[in-house]
């Protein structure tokens, strides 16, 4: 089992339309997670972070953390053809490193 | 965004040579790591560090060493690049006391 898993998508939505893309992680003692948009051919720039249960929002942008569940989710609402480009998940490592484990990214269409 | 660069942006290498890949970033941040990109793998971690002179391996270090001689600057060495080692390498760094990780614009590196 992976430790961060995404589905690799694509995912395809209408421009408007709400996108939700999810996440889920295998280390119980995870306190801090984080969601990065990736353009093709640039570097992650980060987007939401997300420490306690429940829901963060900042724009059109909604993260959902469920830890009893290891669940944590990203809402786009009224999505642009400019949100397209691969999401990727990070989960902070329970170590006091301040490793990130990463996801392999759920790539989103957005279509005019 | 953190002020990080990374030199070489491009690079084409044959096997068995030596290469070195240098981060560099302008905000005083204490951690800062070395991961490559991959398909389907995603990023994994190759080294991190935690201060001057103070470094540890990640998932992927073989055949990668680092070394960290100021606050600023963060050295990947390849001693003796192979194919398996194309891919493209991206910097991040972080603040002591916070966990979001900042990445720099990476390095595509092709080992023929």
């Amino acid at each position: 089992q992976k430790e961060v898993e995404q589905n690799s998508g694509p995912l395809s939505v209408p421009e408007g339309a709400i996108a939700s893309l999810n996440c889920t992680y295998s280390d119980r003692g995870s306190q801090s997670f984080f969601w990065y948009r990736q353009y093709s051919g640039k570097s992650p720039e980060l987007i939401m972070f997300i420490y306690s249960n429940g829901d963060k929002e900042d724009g059109r942008f909604t993260a959902q953390l469920n830890k009893a569940s290891q669940y944590v989710s990203l809402l786009i609402r009224d999505s642009q053809p400019s949100d397209s480009a691969t999401y990727l998940c990070a989960v902070k490592s329970s170590s006091n490193t301040g490793k990130l484990i990463f996801g392999q990214g759920t790539t989103l269409q957005v279509k005019p | 965004d953190a002020g990080i660069t990374q030199s070489p942006r491009h690079k084409v290498t044959e096997t068995g040579t030596p290469v070195t890949l240098r981060c560099h970033q302008t905000e005083n941040h204490r951690y800062m790591y070395w991961y490559r990109q991959d398909p389907g793998h995603g990023l994994r971690l190759i080294h991190y560090s935690y201060g001057v002179k103070d470094t540890d391996k990640g998932e992927v270090s073989d055949g990668y060493s680092v070394s960290r001689s100021k606050t600023e600057d963060f050295l990947l060495t390849l001693e003796s690049a192979t194919s398996s080692q194309t891919s493209v390498y991206f910097c991040a760094s972080k603040e002591d006391t916070l966990y979001e990780q900042y990445f720099g614009p990476g390095t595509r590196l092709t080992v023929t």
